[in-house]
């Protein structure tokens, strides 16, 4: 199947940093990419859809201006977390749709802790 | 919008047994169905999907069928094996450019030895 980066896989912070996740389409060219945020047991809750060269979509009650989101090719979106707190610690995971058979692939998670 | 509903949210077999997961979706123009596993902190994983064009679809111990009419698809396991053990997500969407997957919540296998 098909290959989806993240990086870094784990990173702690302080309060009040940013810290910017990258997620990479390793083997096919992703025309939409989205973000997720996993709690711990639970379901993937979506967070924003990601075009190329274009504005996020961003889902109801995630802040855009705290959560920037950024397309900048068919195979990079990047996340940043702005002013970290430690309730945004979490387990933050990219998907990207295969341009050609729409099925959509999953990175390996990106780790955040806010000390 | 689309509603995805998954049981059971957990589930244990003994090794070797058949391990069954049911989901029913709410919109009927909903024709992509991907079945992703998740292991602890790691990224969901596709493992198997189907379209609503035909009605089962089998990758040596997996199978995956679905039931249009009654907007029901479901996940078979057969010969489980310890590394199974994992979280499993059904998932709907639309088969259109940047239409969104919706979950289930989840189930959690796991396969005693």
């Amino acid at each position: 199947g098909a290959v989806v980066s993240q990086h870094p896989s784990r990173v702690i912070c302080k309060s009040g940093t940013s810290v910017k996740i990258e997620c990479r389409s390793l083997d096919f060219q992703a025309t939409t990419m989205f973000w997720y945020r996993q709690f711990p047991k639970k379901s993937l809750m979506l967070m924003a859809t990601s075009n190329e060269g274009s504005k996020a979509t961003y889902e109801q009650g995630v802040e855009k201006d705290k959560f920037l989101i950024n397309h900048a090719s068919l195979t990079l979106s990047t996340l940043t977390v702005t002013s970290a707190h430690p309730e945004d610690s979490s387990f933050y995971i990219c998907s990207a749709d295969d341009a050609v058979s729409y099925e959509q692939y999953f990175g390996p998670g990106t780790r955040l802790t806010v000390t | 919008g689309e509603n995805v509903e998954q049981h059971p949210s957990t589930l244990s077999v003994q090794e070797g047994d058949s391990a069954v997961i049911k989901c029913t979706y709410s919109d009927s123009a909903s024709n992509y169905f991907p079945w992703y596993k998740q292991e602890l902190g790691k990224g969901p994983q596709l493992i198997i999907d189907i379209r609503s064009n035909v009605g089962e679809k089998k990758d040596q111990r997996i199978a995956v069928t679905l039931n249009k009419t009654a907007k029901h698809f479901s996940l078979h396991i057969t010969e489980t094996q310890p590394e199974d053990s994992a979280v499993y997500f059904c998932a709907a969407r639309r088969e259109t450019s940047g239409s969104r997957l919706t979950f289930g919540e989840g189930t959690q296998l796991t396969v005693n030895p």
